[in-house]
């Protein structure tokens, strides 16, 4: 079965900085590759993902994430980030031959230092 | 558009009572999800539908039951509450291919005591 590994339970960063939040999945048949944010009291939101195509995908707000196949890993980086990017940020895979359910990670807190 | 409504949005139960958590989606869509979010936990799967009359377990499905009468519903139940079922609860759908894209409820937090 499918499993996500999110690396970093919390990310402290400083306003303007990139960040990374690293996430791997554990199987290497084709696959689906998702981020969700949720920020403070809300549901998750899809951010980005990758269905097919281009290893570089681009989401909302900035985001933008690389699938890598080899080392079965789907990294979200932003370039420089902002006090609106508090929140907290979920990798989820699912398999692409299989008619099945979404499977999260269990999320990366994302804290924007002043 | 309304998408993906949940209620209520806050219920303090005691051991032993009963409820109901509501869920509709006005998107058409065939797959709809519960979701129960504990601290550092992530998102674990109660149970799943893919169409209605259609209803499947998903990785945590012990005290709760559910049904899907109507595309649009997928209500859950719990039937006698235990503090461990304390958490926040979301429910979700998908279009006719699972596994492109999930949308979001708002969210149920839910004490037992």
């Amino acid at each position: 079965a499918q499993s996500v590994t999110q690396l970093d339970s919390q990310v402290p960063v400083f306003e303007e900085a990139p960040v990374e939040l690293r996430c791997n999945y554990s199987s290497s048949v084709s696959v689906y590759l998702f981020w969700y944010v949720q920020y403070p009291n809300q549901g998750l939101q899809l951010l980005l993902k990758y269905l097919s195509g281009s290893t570089l995908v681009k989401g909302i707000n900035g985001f933008e994430a690389e699938f890598n196949k080899s080392q079965t890993s789907f990294h979200l980086r932003k370039p420089s980030v902002h006090i609106s990017d508090t929140a907290e940020y979920f990798c989820a895979v699912s398999d692409v031959n299989r008619d099945d359910k979404i499977i999260f990670g269990k999320g990366t807190r994302l804290h924007i230092l002043p | 558009n309304a998408g993906v409504t949940q209620t209520p949005k806050f219920r303090i139960l005691k051991i032993g009572q009963s409820m109901t958590l509501q869920c509709t989606q006005d998107m058409n869509h065939n797959y709809m999800y519960w979701y129960r979010q504990d601290p550092g936990m992530g998102l674990k799967l109660i149970y799943y539908s893919v169409g209605a009359g259609i209803t499947d377990k998903g990785e945590v499905p012990n005290g709760y039951n559910v049904s899907r009468s109507t595309t649009e519903d997928f209500p859950l139940r719990l039937e006698l509450a235990a503090p461990s079922q304390t958490s926040v609860y979301f429910c979700a759908s998908g279009p006719p291919t699972l596994n492109t894209e999930a949308f979001f409820g708002q969210g149920t937090r839910l004490t037992v005591v």
